[in-house]
């Protein structure tokens, strides 16, 4: 049973580039959340997909934003990156959009911005 | 607003001895507390929830609604312990997408 893939592992792009990370889910889950942890601190939702809708959101940018494809895989895209964009980018998946449903995390895409 | 704190960044004991993660959070309705554990070179897994009321490896959480904590405690710790612990927190009414605390990095020597 796969869990949760993210891809690419590792990515280096300079300031004012885009970025777009992806994120295949656990077999079954339907819920894709993405996370952003900068080093020493706990990951920071960014946000959540459900039904190919954005259904929560965390406190960044605009500069941020997602899909959720039919097959409930996800991307995060990136917009004019800055320095402080660099970090590990976690995608978790789950079952269901509700209270209490755990997470499932993928490896993470490890951004490095120049 | 939801938020969870863990005061310590580091936790060094040696094997056999007792341990206790500290978390604490805020919010005012009914949460929902987890632990999660990242160890070396593996992706961040579910530890425990609260709910649940079980000891996995040997780790057990008790939610104190009045000191607002839910510390994570194991009796004799094993080097195998030695890994990253979060907290997070899902809530009622507010937000249900979890909330970590910064993590507490446990070390346990032989």
């Amino acid at each position: 049973d796969a869990g949760v893939t993210q891809s690419p592992t590792h990515l280096i792009k300079t300031r004012g580039q885009q970025v777009t990370l992806r994120c295949s889910p656990k077999s079954g889950h339907d819920t894709v959340s993405w996370y952003q942890q900068a080093l020493g601190q706990g990951p920071q939702f960014i946000f959540q997909y459900y039904e190919e809708e954005e259904r929560q959101r965390g406190n960044f940018p605009d500069r941020f934003s997602g899909h959720q494809f039919p097959n409930y895989s996800s991307e995060l895209n990136v917009n004019a990156l800055l320095l402080g964009d660099s970090a590990l980018y976690l995608c978790a998946s789950s079952l269901g959009p509700t209270l209490g449903s755990p997470l499932h995390f993928g490896n993470g895409t490890r951004l490095t911005v120049t | 607003a939801q938020r969870v704190t863990q005061p310590e960044k580091l936790l060094s004991v040696f094997k056999g001895a007792p341990v206790e993660l500290k978390c604490n959070y805020s919010y005012s309705g009914s949460p929902e507390l987890f632990w999660y554990v990242q160890y070396s070179r593996q992706r961040l897994q579910l530890l425990l929830r609260h709910i649940s009321r079980e000891s996995i490896k040997g780790f057990t959480a008790d939610l104190n609604k009045g000191e607002t904590s839910f510390h994570l405690k194991k009796p004799f710790a094993q080097e195998e312990d030695s890994a990253m612990y979060y907290c997070a927190l899902s809530g009622m009414g507010g937000s249900y997408i979890p909330t970590f605390g910064r993590g507490t990095s446990l070390i346990v020597h032989p």
